[in-house]
């Protein structure tokens, strides 16, 4: 089955601490792209990777790192998580040629 | 810059009446709009895009979406509601084929569709 699998699903984590969530797809997808959903602002690009080892800033990087060494993993980091940060972040990944993206069932970030 | 605006918060409509949910674009080259949709708890599906061609593109579940260009726009239409496409919708734009996968979406549209 086609799929964007993101783990894990619901985190609690204190301020500070690293952390990160692993994104995998099983499309030999080019595209990859995390997002973070907040009441009111609909989702914002945090980074996004439109083949290996090629990155870039999406709309609100601060405080994330991610890294693309295979063309099926894309990890967010986070390396000194803040409060600001609790979220729901989304992992999506799309053909470079038929750009409806495929996005993962969410994980629900706490930062407490 | 790209920008998106879904004007409405909310859309309340009547099972079987006609849909539409409002969506404005600002890109610097040719855009490439998408509609997606997300139910409670889940992550979001994609609907229907434009990229080239016809302004009028069909997508799933019996939604489609007109592009015009001089009002900038790409609305999501259906002709009969059903209470199943209760749900939040998200718009989204990207500055086409050399935008890479740089993408905004809009703040989201609630659809409650009423039996």
């Amino acid at each position: 089955e086609a799929q964007v699998t993101q783990n894990p699903r619901y985190l609690i984590t204190v301020t500070g601490k690293k952390l990160t969530v692993t994104c995998s797809q099983n499309m030999n997808h080019e595209y990859m792209s995390w997002y973070r959903q907040d009441p009111g602002l609909g989702l914002r690009q945090i980074y996004y990777s439109m083949n290996v080892e090629v990155t870039d800033k999406g709309d609100v990087p601060e405080g994330y790192k991610v890294s693309r060494k295979e063309k099926r993993n894309f990890p967010l980091i986070l390396e000194s998580p803040s409060p600001n940060q609790t979220s729901l972040y989304f992992c999506a990944s799309s053909l470079r040629d038929a750009p409806g993206a495929f996005f993962g069932q969410g994980t629900r970030l706490t930062v407490v | 810059a790209q920008s998106v605006a879904q004007p409405e918060d909310q859309v309340n409509v009547a099972e079987g009446n006609p849909l539409t949910v409002k969506c404005t674009y600002s890109v610097s080259g040719n855009p490439y709009l998408f509609w997606y949709v997300q139910y409670p708890n889940r992550g979001l599906q994609f609907l229907l895009k434009y990229i080239t061609g016809d302004n009028l593109v069909k997508g799933s579940y019996g939604f489609e979406a007109e592009f015009n260009k001089s009002q900038t726009s790409f609305h999501l239409k259906k002709p009969s509601a059903l209470v199943s496409d209760s749900a939040l919708y998200f718009c989204a734009v990207r500055d086409g084929p050399t935008g890479g996968f740089k993408t905004i979406f809009g703040a989201g549209t609630r659809l409650f569709v009423k039996a």
